[in-house]
């Protein structure tokens, strides 16, 4: 099945200590997005990338970085965690006209100790 | 700064019910709407969307309702089941764009 697959799906790092969480996806779309959701709040876009083309967020800390080798994979780094980077990360992808869905992986709990 | 608000945490309905879920928005630019339902463990998936130039979009057992002028839009899950059980994001975009805000989530829970 054409899917969105994020790994790992808990990850637990180290205050200050650099952490790497991934997605990949197989329904070949050009738009990939990155999301953070925090406890009962309503998920914040980070960033995206239309193909290689990178599109931050106004607002999003610049602790977060991200890297699209390819059109399947994408990669959130997050440089330097701290306690209020815990969260669910959640990894979308869709095709580039507006009305189209947006597919969500599973997302990735990280704990930040 | 929300600009999309779900205002109800939690709702519970009967099964075989009418579940209404409402969500409110700010931004007056916004042109298309999303519900999206999110199961436990899982990522949210699309459940039905409406454009501004329309006032209702009907799905099998899901309707959306647009009120532009209120800026209020609301779910409708006719009738209940106990599998709607989820929690429901409303999410709003500019321009047809890809760039979502999304709401807090309602958490539904249809009873047997």
């Amino acid at each position: 099945d054409a899917m969105v697959i994020q790994n790992p799906r808990y990850q637990v790092t180290q205050f200050g200590k650099p952490v790497t969480l991934s997605c990949s996806q197989t329904l070949n779309h050009n738009v990939m997005y990155w999301y953070q959701q925090k406890s009962s709040q309503a998920p914040k876009l980070l960033f995206h990338y239309y193909d290689k083309d990178f599109n931050n967020e106004a607002d999003t800390p610049d602790n977060f970085q991200s890297r699209r080798p390819n059109t399947s994979f994408c990669f959130l780094d997050i440089r330097s965690p701290g306690l209020g980077d815990a969260a669910m990360y959640l990894c979308a992808t869709s095709r580039p006209t507006g009305t189209d869905t947006q597919y969500f992986g599973p997302g990735t709990r990280l704990t930040v100790l | 700064d929300q600009q999309v608000k779900q205002n109800s945490p939690s709702l519970s309905v009967q099964e075989g019910r009418i579940s209404i879920l409402n969500c409110d928005y700010t931004n007056s630019m916004f042109d298309y709407f999303l519900w999206y339902k999110k199961y436990p463990a899982e990522g949210p998936t699309f459940l039905i969307s409406i454009s501004s130039i329309k006032d209702k979009n009907e799905d099998g057992r899901f309707t959306v309702f647009l009120n532009k002028s209120a800026k209020h839009l609301s779910l409708h899950i006719v009738p209940s089941q106990p599998g709607d059980s989820a929690v429901y994001f409303c999410a709003a975009s500019v321009n047809y764009g890809q760039n979502f805000v999304f709401g807090p989530g309602t958490r539904l829970s249809v009873l047997p």
